[in-house]
């Protein structure tokens, strides 16, 4: 069984850096055709890629937050980390983990029950 | 990046009816596309990949086409627990990852 749980600060102040982690069971993350991302979704509004690694881990990244993003994994603790820097309230959101399956067409399989953030002083 | 157009926002169908969600894309992205569903208070599903092909255990009343530019998501014989919101996802490896901005189907 697949499953991903996100774990997390539930609030942040504006400034300061958010890191999230995704634990991971239930498949591999030296599978090579097989990933783990982030999707973070505003409320009321679409969901937003943030960034996926790998488990050559090669990394992509939305570059629409100009650098502020790093992804990184821990395959021995089969864990996956995100830290987004100079957090504003519009980044408030529920931020989801997720399986990221395909190399050429990338579709996200499974998803964690997600983190709800709030950035606020 | 490549934006992606959802419409219409909202649907309202009853159950049993046939509804069509359009998703376009403002560059050709092939075949690369796929559909989520989302209830409220969870995380949205995967229900088709490759515009086309159902994810495992969806049911075939679900089903989508298109490529290119165009692509069209259809619920046939709509059931009570489709009332959700359905997001297209632009799936190109080589450019950003996107989401069309959802189409709530609700309850007539």
């Amino acid at each position: 069984q697949v499953t991903l749980k996100e774990s997390g600060p539930v609030l942040v102040k504006p400034t300061e850096t958010l890191t999230l982690t995704c634990t991971v069971s239930g498949f591999s993350l030296t599978n090579a055709r097989l990933g783990v991302g982030w999707i973070r979704q505003p409320p009321g509004r679409a969901p937003e890629w943030l960034a996926h690694i790998f488990s050559n881990d090669v990394k992509s990244y939305n570059t629409s937050l100009r650098g502020r993003l790093t992804i990184s994994k821990d395959t021995s603790k089969r864990q996956v980390v995100l830290t987004l820097t100079n957090m504003d309230p519009v980044d408030t959101a529920t931020y989801y983990c997720v399986r990221v399956r395909g190399l050429a067409t990338v579709m996200f399989d499974f998803w964690g029950q997600g983190a709800l953030v709030t950035v606020s002083s | 990046d490549i934006q992606m157009t959802q419409s219409p926002s909202s649907v309202s169908a009853s159950v049993g009816d046939r509804v069509t969600i359009t998703c376009r894309a403002s560059q050709a992205i092939n075949s690369r596309l796929a559909w989520y569903q989302q209830k409220p208070g969870e995380a949205p599903k995967l229900l088709l990949y490759d515009a086309s092909t159902l994810q495992t255990g969806v049911p075939s009343r679900f089903s989508g086409s298109g490529s290119g530019t165009d692509f069209t998501l259809t619920i046939t014989s709509l059931q009570p627990e489709d009332f959700a919101t359905y997001f297209c996802q632009q799936a190109n490896a080589f450019r950003a990852l996107t989401f069309g901005g959802g189409t709530k189907v609700e309850i007539k």
